[in-house]
């Protein structure tokens, strides 16, 4: 089975600007989260997603914001861009009866210039 | 307090030695823990998942988990160097939804020839 995959992998932006990142979730996971890992905050939560419906939201401001489509594929957008967005992103799949379990995909590594 | 705490490492080990990686949570309703490896400029890899208090053993590596001390254990027997990474340990909230997982900010394991 396939897993997680995520595009693009490497992304440079500038100040200002805004970005959307993919997710395609393992066959037949209808669960994505939404993570940011930061060298100093470490792996953040942004977001889960479930049957296009947002469940839950860590706290980050309103620049940062997801949507899930019907086939459970998701993306995030980040509006704005500020230096300190430059992260790793990373999405994680899960099966609707075990949302806890996460697969991660590779990540959407982000630099802000 | 922070919600899931590690110690941050280095962890130096002796190939064939036994590592044993340590955290800690505060939330007193989490259900689930799991521990995932992350190579360097990689993504995290869930490695273990553990529910009920006691050993959970997975080929050379066991997890251990009690609840009334709110601790988490990994232990890597006969390591490798093949095993040098971080390991996050992950922790769900007890509150809201279950895809929201809590890291720690990783234990960095140097496993020498």
């Amino acid at each position: 089975k396939a897993g997680v995959t995520q595009t693009p992998r490497y992304l440079i932006k500038t100040r200002g600007q805004q970005v959307t990142l993919s997710c395609s979730p393992i066959s037949g996971h209808r669960s994505v989260s939404w993570y940011q890992q930061t060298p100093g905050q470490g792996l953040q939560f942004l977001f889960e997603y479930f049957s296009e419906t947002q469940r839950n939201k860590g706290n980050f401001p309103g620049r940062f914001s997801g949507r899930q489509f019907s086939n459970s594929r998701s993306e995030m957008n980040v509006s704005t861009l500020e230096l300190g967005d430059s992260a790793l992103y990373l999405c994680a799949s899960s099966t609707s009866t075990r949302v806890d379990t996460q697969y991660f995909g590779p990540g959407t590594r982000l630099t802000v210039l | 307090q922070k919600e899931v705490e590690q110690n941050s490492g280095p962890l130096s080990v002796p190939e064939g030695a036994i590592a044993s990686l340590n955290c800690t949570y505060s939330d007193r309703g989490s259900q689930s823990f799991f521990w995932y490896r992350q190579y360097s400029g990689k993504s995290p890899e869930l490695i273990m998942s553990i529910y009920s208090n006691g050993d959970k053993e997975d080929g050379r590596f066991t997890a251990q988990l009690n609840k009334a001390s709110q601790y988490v254990s990994l232990l890597i027997r006969d390591s490798q160097p093949s095993d040098s990474a971080t390991y996050l340990c992950a922790v769900n909230r007890s509150r809201g939804s279950q895809g929201n997982l809590i890291f720690g900010k990783g234990t960095k394991l140097s496993v020498k020839p």
